[in-house]
């Protein structure tokens, strides 16, 4: 049962426009939410997290919403750039909890 | 310092090879962990070690073998693999989860048997 969900497997964005993925969980017990993202052939890279108690963090051109009552995240990435292109997984995890439950990746292509 | 290390960077076995995979951190971290991941899907937790004792075995076979050697350092031990056990594998590390940490992962092995 997949608990941590992200719908759109792609995105293309041209460069300097905004790229929005989005997230959807199911486990109300979850209360710290992150995005990673991640090159072909490498490690997941940490990028912004976010505590259940808050609804907004930001960090550069990352910004990371919460809707708890929607279940629902997203990221924003402004503005977007080349280096941008990669796989983003969404991830969760409870509060002492080790595991951490990743949605399934979407793939951004920012176009020139 | 966010770095996790890993060796060695691609891997080539075959079934009846023993081998073994190292992951070091310098973070001070307690908590490291074992993933797997194929190609297109997210990493899958295989073991988790928290303060150098393992506490989570995702109910892996004895094939795989982890050791945390010391606070800094963990390995993984191969032994009569599977070709379907060709993956990507990831090394992280946290502090521990008496509250909510990121984990930050290493590079990974790329593992292919022959």
């Amino acid at each position: 049962d997949q608990q941590v969900k992200q719908n759109s497997p792609s995105l293309s964005v041209q460069e300097g426009r905004i790229s929005i993925l989005n997230c959807d969980y199911t486990n109300s017990m979850f209360d710290y939410f992150l995005w990673y993202k991640k090159y072909p052939a490498e490690g997941p890279t940490f990028l912004i997290s976010i505590s259940s108690i808050k609804d907004k963090n930001e960090d550069g051109r990352f910004t990371v919403f919460l809707n708890k009552s929607a279940k629902h995240l997203s990221l924003h990435i402004v503005p977007s750039q080349p280096g941008d292109s990669a796989v983003y997984f969404c991830a969760a995890s409870v509060r002492g909890d080790y595991k951490l439950s990743f949605g399934a990746g979407t793939t951004v292509t920012v176009r020139a | 310092d966010t770095e996790v290390t890993q060796t060695p960077k691609h891997l080539v076995m075959g079934m009846t090879n023993k081998k073994s995979l190292k992951c070091e951190q310098h973070m001070g971290h307690r908590a490291m962990y074992w993933y797997k991941q194929k190609a297109k899907k997210p990493p899958e937790l295989m073991f988790v070690y928290s303060y150098e004792k393992l506490s989570i075995n995702e109910s892996v076979p004895s094939r795989f073998s982890p050791e945390c050697p010391n606070s800094s350092l963990l390995n993984l031990h191969l032994h009569a693999l599977q070709p379907e056990d060709s993956a990507l594998y990831l090394c992280a590390s946290s502090q521990v989860r008496d509250q909510s940490y990121e984990q930050y992962f290493g590079p990974g092995t790329r593992l292919t048997v022959t």
